[in-house]
């Protein structure tokens, strides 16, 4: 069965203090991974999609990469306004969003 | 701002009930999809419309229907509400079948 593993759950950080969030999947073909940012009371926003092992994507203080069981969002230098929980989506093998499976997230607070 | 509407933002009903809601894809996009994001369980994939058919079923409970209309706007039928329904519940547009999704702001929804 497909899987998606995210951790920490929740994650606290000093404002400059760099570091790493973990999703761990299990698919039985992985067509896409896919980071998702969402704020409270929002729907999610897209930030990267992965789409083959040792593919990395960058976005401001965001990079995205990707190995054949996980990928890690790595931030460096974070501000408060990168607080945030972050997802990451699974697409599998076939047709459609009916494969994409989320994770539950990390919930990420940067301290001024 | 994502372009993805939902209708209403909030909404308290009663367990038995019945409601209706509402969402308005991106100009253009073809695909809508609905999510039911619950404290628990992370978001959960339960339908996929794509230009008026039904593309993909995830695991909607047989209470929920969804239908897409020619104008490309969904709704997402909830009956015999539960205490367990009360959930955040995303529609989320695509021009394609990837997983890059636009997500609207949810529609919270109660159930006393």
């Amino acid at each position: 069965e497909d899987q998606v593993t995210q951790s920490p759950e929740a994650l606290r950080l000093q404002e400059g203090e760099s570091s790493s969030l973990n999703c761990s999947y299990t698919v039985s073909g992985l067509r896409g991974l896919f980071w998702y940012r969402q704020d409270p009371g929002k729907g999610p926003e897209f930030l990267f999609t992965l789409y083959s092992a040792g593919e990395e994507k960058e976005k401001e203080r965001l990079k995205a990469t990707l190995t054949k069981k996980e990928s890690f969002l790595h931030i460096t230098a974070p501000k408060p306004e990168d607080s945030a929980t972050y997802l990451c989506a699974v697409q599998a093998s076939g047709t459609g969003a009916n494969n994409l499976f989320f994770g539950t997230g990390t919930r990420l607070t940067v301290i001024p | 701002d994502s372009g993805v509407t939902q209708t209403p933002k909030h909404l308290i009903t009663a367990t038995g009930q019945r409601v209706t809601l509402r969402c308005s894809p991106r100009s253009g996009d073809l695909s809508v999809y609905w999510y039911q994001q619950s404290l628990d369980q992370g978001l959960q994939f339960l339908i996929q419309y794509y230009n008026g058919e039904e593309r993909a079923k995830g695991n909607i409970l047989e209470r929920f229907s969804a239908q897409q209309f020619p104008d490309l706007h969904s709704e997402l039928n909830l009956s015999s509400l539960e205490l367990g329904d009360s959930a955040l519940y995303f529609c989320a547009s695509s021009t394609a079948p990837t997983g890059e999704l636009f997500f609207g702001e949810g529609s919270r929804l109660t159930v006393l």
